[in-house]
Formats: C-alpha cells, sequence, structure tokens
C-alpha cells in the first residue's frame, strides 16, 4: 500500500517567515495530494490540494508544488502569522481513502 | 451550508463494551470515509462508502470494527469488545466522489476506554 513520509514533525519560525513542509510517496499510482491543517481539538480542514496532471498551485499566502517523477510535494507558507500555528498534515491518495503523512506542528513565534 | 456532523463528541465506556459512534455527511456527498487519529499511529484510514457500492473495508484494524451506511447518507461506525488501544479520535469525512474529490472532516468523537 501507500506509504507518506512528512518532515519535519515540528517546525518553529519568526513571524512573517516562510515555512516549508516536505513529504514524500511510495505509490507512483497516487494522484491527488491534499494538505490539511488541524488546530486544537477540531478535524482537519483541506487548505490546499494538487492533482497529477499539475505542478505546482498557489492560493494567496500558500502554495504547493508536486514532482511526480521524485515522488515529493511540498507546502509553502509565505508572510505567516500567528493563526497559522496548527499542526499540517500531508495525504496521498488513488481513489479510495486517504494515507496521511504524520503531521507536522508548525509554530510561529511573535 | 451544513458541514459533516458526528455524535457524540466524546464517548467513555468501559473496557470489553460496544460502541456506536454516528456521522452525518454533507447532503450530497456519495462517498463517506473513517479515520482513526491516535498519538501513535497518526491518522489511519478504515472504511469507506461509495454510493450503494460494497465498502472497502481494507483499513478495518480487526472485526471488532463494522460499519454501516443507511440509505447513502448516515453512517455508524461500532466497536464491539472496546479494548484499550481503541482510544482515539474517530473522523469521519465526506466528499462529492470518491478519487479527486476533497474530503471534507467532522470534528470528530473521542473515544476513551477505561
Amino acid at each position: 500500500g501507500e506509504n507518506v513520509e512528512q518532515h519535519p514533525s515540528t517546525l518553529s519560525v519568526q513571524e512573517g517567515d516562510s515555512a516549508v513542509i516536505k513529504c514524500t510517496y511510495s505509490d507512483s499510482a497516487s494522484n491527488y495530494f491534499p494538505w490539511y491543517k488541524q488546530e486544537l481539538g477540531k478535524g482537519p480542514q483541506l487548505i490546499i490540494d494538487i492533482r497529477s496532471n499539475v505542478g505546482e498551485k498557489k492560493d494567496q499566502r500558500i502554495a504547493v508544488t508536486l514532482n511526480k517523477t521524485a515522488k515529493h510535494f511540498s507546502l509553502h507558507i509565505t508572510e505567516t502569522q500567528p493563526e497559522d500555528s496548527a499542526v499540517y498534515f500531508c495525504a496521498a491518495s488513488i481513489t479510495d481513502g486517504l494515507t496521511f503523512g504524520k503531521g507536522t506542528h508548525l509554530i510561529i513565534q511573535p | 451550508g451544513a458541514g459533516v456532523s458526528q455524535s457524540p463528541s466524546n464517548k467513555v465506556t468501559e473496557k470489553g463494551k460496544d460502541v456506536e459512534l454516528r456521522c452525518d455527511p454533507i447532503s450530497g456527498h456519495t462517498a463517506l470515509y473513517w479515520y482513526r487519529q491516535s498519538l501513535g499511529q497518526g491518522l489511519e484510514f478504515l472504511i469507506y462508502f461509495q454510493g450503494n457500492s460494497a465498502p472497502d473495508k481494507s483499513g478495518l484494524p480487526s472485526d471488532r470494527f463494522s460499519a454501516e451506511r443507511t440509505g447513502g447518507s448516515v453512517s455508524t461506525l461500532t466497536i464491539q469488545r472496546t479494548q484499550q488501544e481503541d482510544s482515539a479520535v474517530y473522523l469521519c469525512a465526506s466528499s462529492v466522489s470518491p478519487g479527486l474529490y476533497e474530503q471534507y472532516f467532522g470534528p470528530g468523537t473521542r473515544l476513551t476506554v477505561t
């Protein structure tokens, strides 16, 4: 089955700086790659996703890049703000349930 | 509109008892998923339903776990003879269709087995 590795497990950045979270996947058939943000006591919230026919996607301060050859994808958050503090999960899927990475705890330092 | 809802939000049960967790998906979403989130294992896929097709049960950890989806809408996840290792947050998600479509998650049910 699919295996998703996510790094780092914890990331601390200064407010206003950029944050990058990286994931790799094992199954070359995976074709959908969402990113979720989870705040304490809440369910994961989809923030951006990318499909295998696209190399990059951007939505305001958030961008995701996908390298299918290398089987890795990354989340980029620019101009980080205190409300960006949360746990972020990457995931990969073919047609059924998502396989998630272990999560990255993003801490925004004031 | 209304998102995915789950009930109860918290459930404490004694080891060996059965529990039922409920999920109400977003109206019109044909695909419904159950996941489990625990400290040691992260977010794990359990089972998914698509319309009236037979569910994909490939992620269920043991035969004590089962799920139903009635009328293509509400779903219940049942855990029989609960064990302490079943303690986790159980999350439900729904999407317009499986595959390349966004999955929207509910707030989860926190299950504690004592």
